[in-house]
């Protein structure tokens, strides 16, 4: 079966450094996204893993182990801005176009 | 500068009246995907187009069609929509190069409501 599992919520405090995990089973792989969704809006693409390790793109990082099936998210130096939903999401399927979504994890940054 | 435009973007319509959404994009991408997500769920493929091709998701109700005239434009109709149908429809695309990260780029959605 298909599986992805991230936490459902996760509170920071504005200026610190917070990690979303996510684990996967997928019958098939070919990369592990991360997207970030404002409430009401659209997901927008944040980063692409497809070999194991640490991918850095400004204040966001996003690591891959696939050996593990887990990869994480990770924010630094939060802003009020990264108040969001963060979906993990596997594929697409070779041989195809299908991406699976996890649910997302809903982070609150504070001040 | 939008390049992937959905209209309109909040619906309303009464339970079983014909309702149709649509998703234009200006990126001249091969696939163009639509998804239903329902509020703190993930978003849930209900079909997609590589070109003409079109791919249904097996659990996909039959109450859900799809249409792409073109590269440019696609549609989805909901034929008798039920309570059980209102959420956020979002479409998406992807270049369907598959030497890229065939990463997705979403519209800003449609939210419908039935009454």
């Amino acid at each position: 079966g298909q599986n992805i599992d991230q936490p459902t919520e996760m509170t920071a405090t504005e200026g610190a450094i917070v990690q979303i995990n996510c684990t996967y089973q997928t019958s098939g792989f070919n990369g592990l996204f991360w997207y970030q969704q404002h409430a009401g809006e659209a997901p927008t693409f944040l980063s692409y893993n497809v070999l194991d390790g640490l991918e850095e793109k400004g204040r966001f990082s996003s690591f891959l182990s696939r050996s593990k099936g887990y990869s994480y998210l990770l924010l630094k130096e939060l802003q009020m801005k990264d108040s969001a939903s963060y979906l993990c999401a596997v594929g697409p399927y070779t041989g195809g176009f299908k991406t699976i979504f996890g649910a997302g994890t809903r982070l609150f940054v504070k001040a | 500068d939008a390049m992937v435009i959905q209209n309109p973007r909040y619906q309303v319509t009464q339970f079983g009246k014909p309702v149709t959404l649509s998703c234009s994009q200006t990126l001249n991408h091969n696939v163009m995907y639509w998804y239903q997500q329902k509020s703190s769920q993930a978003p849930k493929l209900l079909f997609h187009y590589y070109d003409k091709d079109f791919n249904n998701e097996a659990d996909t109700p039959d109450n859900f069609q799809s249409r792409r005239p073109n590269t440019s434009f696609c549609f989805l109709d909901i034929r008798s929509p039920g309570l059980g149908d209102a959420a956020m429809y979002l479409c998406a695309t992807s270049s369907g190069d598959r030497v890229s990260t065939d990463t997705q780029y979403f519209g800003p959605g449609t939210r419908l409501t039935v009454l």
